[in-house]
């Protein structure tokens, strides 16, 4: 049974760039969360889709906006990159009924 | 003021001492609260969670809630090298839907 799935892993952009990423939820599951992680600091919530629609938003710029598609997995693009973008990337899934996060093993995402 | 708070550390304890790990909440519409483990590099894994006021033991954890004082915590008994991590607080607050508010994490040393 896969667990949460993100691509890329590991992701070099210049500022000002866009960038995709992308997150597989564990089966079963049908809600995908979106966190920033900075290094040193505890995750921040970005958004949170369901049913292919955005349900919860956090303190987040539009520069970051998202998608869900009828098979669960998710993006996540950010558009017109700064460096202070630069950060590990965790998607997270869970059931909607249920609380119980399963993370996935994050983008890291280097702004120059 | 931060939705949850957590002593950044480093905590360092000897091999099969009992670990103490705190964390402070603001909202008292706070519902639900999570504690996960993160290695270096790594994505926040599951440890326990915790709804109730009282103790919540799962093997060598246990998680105490206190929501008259707003605080809950995490215990690591017998405590092993391999839990050495940092530790993430994680809330979920009523009528937020599926979000969570992380602290920034205890860094946890466990010395040989």
């Amino acid at each position: 049974d896969a667990g949460v799935t993100q691509s890329p892993t590991h992701l070099i952009k210049t500022r000002g760039q866009q960038v995709t990423l992308r997150c597989s939820p564990k089966s079963g599951h049908d809600t995908v969360s979106w966190y920033q992680q900075a290094l040193g600091q505890g995750p921040q919530f970005i958004f949170q889709y369901y049913e292919e629609e955005e349900r919860q938003r956090g303190n987040f710029p539009d520069r970051f906006s998202g998608h869900q598609f009828p098979n669960y997995s998710s993006e996540l693009n950010v558009n017109a990159l700064l460096l202070g973008d630069s950060a590990l990337y965790l998607c997270a899934s869970s059931l909607k009924s249920n609380y119980g996060y399963t993370f996935g093993s994050g983008t890291r995402l280097t702004v120059v | 003021q931060k939705e949850v708070e957590q002593n950044s550390g480093p905590l360092s304890v000897p091999e099969g001492a009992i670990a103490s790990l705190n964390c402070t909440y603001s909202d008292r519409g706070s519902q639900s609260f999570f504690w996960y483990r993160q290695y270096s590099g790594k994505s926040p894994e599951l440890i326990m969670f915790i709804y109730s006021n009282g103790d919540k033991e799962d093997g060598r954890f246990t998680a105490q809630l206190n929501k008259a004082s707003q605080y809950v915590s995490l215990l690591i008994r017998d405590s092993q090298p391999s839990d050495s991590a940092t530790y993430l607080c994680a809330v979920n607050i009523r009528n937020t839907g599926n979000q969570f508010y992380f602290g920034t994490g205890t860094s946890l040393t466990v010395i040989p």
